[in-house]
């Protein structure tokens, strides 16, 4: 099965830090997410690509948190510095959209996540 | 403001009980919608599409009311293997992340 694959799975680091997240999102898949998941806020959206172009990044912190696309296969998010209070899991999640921006990724497929700890 | 509600539960069912929930929905131009289940400290998982004349697969009921704006997920005969999150997802043409907002999700739990 093809899957989205993120790195670290786990991540602790103290305050101040800078934090990367990286995802390797589904060969063919031309649309990318990241989002946060917390107890308390749920899926939240940070960041989205089409074919390696931010779509919409209004959903991050913009002072501290970085998205960007470098290739096709390779997305990022960066924290820098890092707080107690962006502890939460991340997920990557690729799609693919056709169509155009209105037609909607519609079906997601998630990584398993990178559960950040900022002490 | 877009939204999507979901009862957080949980809901404790007992083994082979049917259980059903909801999810609202604000906006009226919503088009596609969608079940996730997500296990305990795992990633969501596509369960299933929605459609407008309802869809099955398996012991899994997926239903739509646009007059009332709402899914509804059914689940027949539970397994103790169910216990996860239900994730609704809806998907509004022309929103911002091509319109995907995620409920909160519905906490279930299946009893021995």
């Amino acid at each position: 099965d093809a899957r989205v694959t993120q790195t670290p799975r786990h991540k602790v680091t103290e305050m101040g830090q800078e934090v990367t997240m990286r995802c390797q999102p589904i060969l063919g898949h031309n649309t990318v997410f990241w989002y946060r998941q917390t107890m308390m806020q749920g899926l939240e959206l940070l960041a989205y690509f089409r074919n390696r172009a931010p779509l919409d990044d209004s959903g991050m912190p913009k002072d501290r948190f970085s998205a960007e696309m470098p290739d096709a296969t390779l997305a990022t998010l960066k924290i820098q510095p890092s707080e107690p209070r962006d502890s939460a899991v991340y997920f990557c999640a690729s799609g693919l959209v056709l169509g155009g921006r209105s037609s909607g990724a519609n079906v997601l497929t998630f990584g398993a996540g990178s559960r950040l700890t900022v002490l | 403001r877009k939204e999507v509600e979901q009862d957080p539960g949980p809901f404790n069912v007992p083994e082979g009980a049917t259980v059903a929930f909801n999810c609202t929905y604000s906006n009226s131009a919503s088009q596609s919608f969608f079940w996730y289940r997500q296990d305990c400290r795992k990633e969501p998982k596509l369960l299933m599409s929605v459609y407008s004349s309802g869809n099955e697969d398996g012991r899994f009921t997926a239903q739509l009311n646009r007059a009332s704006q709402y899914i509804s997920l059914l689940i027949r005969d539970s397994k103790l293997s169910d216990s996860a999150t239900y994730l609704c997802v809806v998907n509004d043409p022309g929103g911002g992340a091509d319109g995907l907002t995620f409920g909160k999700g519905t906490h279930l739990i299946i009893q021995p």
